[in-house]
């Protein structure tokens, strides 16, 4: 089972700063099937990143992906006030799939 | 549109079973598999399996074999996942959401439903 480790467990920012999340994986993710949710509370997640890179349709263009292999990395270019939130990563390359424990992003 | 349109709130005592449907519309209910997740009060994102509504094939995390079993309507686009021998750490709220996966691309999880919760209390 691949485990997924993010950093830092919580960030705080201000709107209009820049966030930079963590997601290493135990072991390499196959073909970087790597995607990141959203989460709000009381609602379901919400797809942002699939692949590593590409971005699920309707997803803002201030969120990219990146990395490859066993680290990746979720950014946010100018955090707007709806973007706090908790951010999971998640591997789907293998079985079982596999989230993070969760970054969450809080208003500083 | 995409909808997953889960059944409602579910309280069950130890020992009982609880099965969660997840009618979809807006897409064909046959070409996308259709996975469970649950997250406990205030916890994370716990993976559960998946059923290719087209085959019928499923597929369980090992931490669920024996207890959990997922199965799918065709007539009515309906998939299923049914818990047994429950207990106080099952209480969660279970999610169904949907991936396309084909040979040359999968999309994970991109329409969800909003959720069941299942509480377990004697």
């Amino acid at each position: 089972e691949i485990v997924l480790t993010q950093s830092p467990g919580t960030l705080s920012l201000s709107p209009g700063e820049r966030a930079t999340l963590s997601c290493r994986a135990s072991q390499s993710v196959s073909s970087n099937y790597l995607a990141w949710y959203q989460q709000k509370p009381g609602q379901a997640p919400r797809l942002l990143i699939y692949g590593a890179s590409n971005r699920a349709t309707g997803i803002p263009d201030r969120f990219s992906g990146s990395g490859s292999g066993t680290d990746f990395t979720l950014t946010i270019s100018r955090l707007e006030p709806e973007d706090f939130a908790v951010y999971y990563c998640q591997q789907y390359g293998s079985s079982p799939r596999t989230f993070g424990q969760g970054t969450k992003v809080e208003i500083k | 549109q995409v909808q997953l349109v889960q059944s409602g709130a579910e309280v069950k005592k130890p020992g009982a079973s609880v099965k969660v449907s997840c009618k979809a519309s807006g897409y064909t209910f046959t070409g996308y598999f259709m996975h469970w997740v649950r997250q406990a009060p205030g916890q994370g994102l716990e993976w559960m399996g998946w059923i290719n509504p087209n085959s019928g094939v499923t597929n369980y995390a090992q931490k669920f074999q024996g207890r959990v079993t997922m199965t799918r309507d065709t007539s009515i686009s309906t998939a299923y996942m049914e818990l047994s021998r429950l207990r106080s750490d099952d209480t969660a709220v279970y999610y169904c959401a949907r991936e396309a996966n084909n040979l040359i691309l999968v999309v994970p999880f991109d329409y969800w439903g909003l959720g069941t919760l299942v509480t377990v209390s004697s």
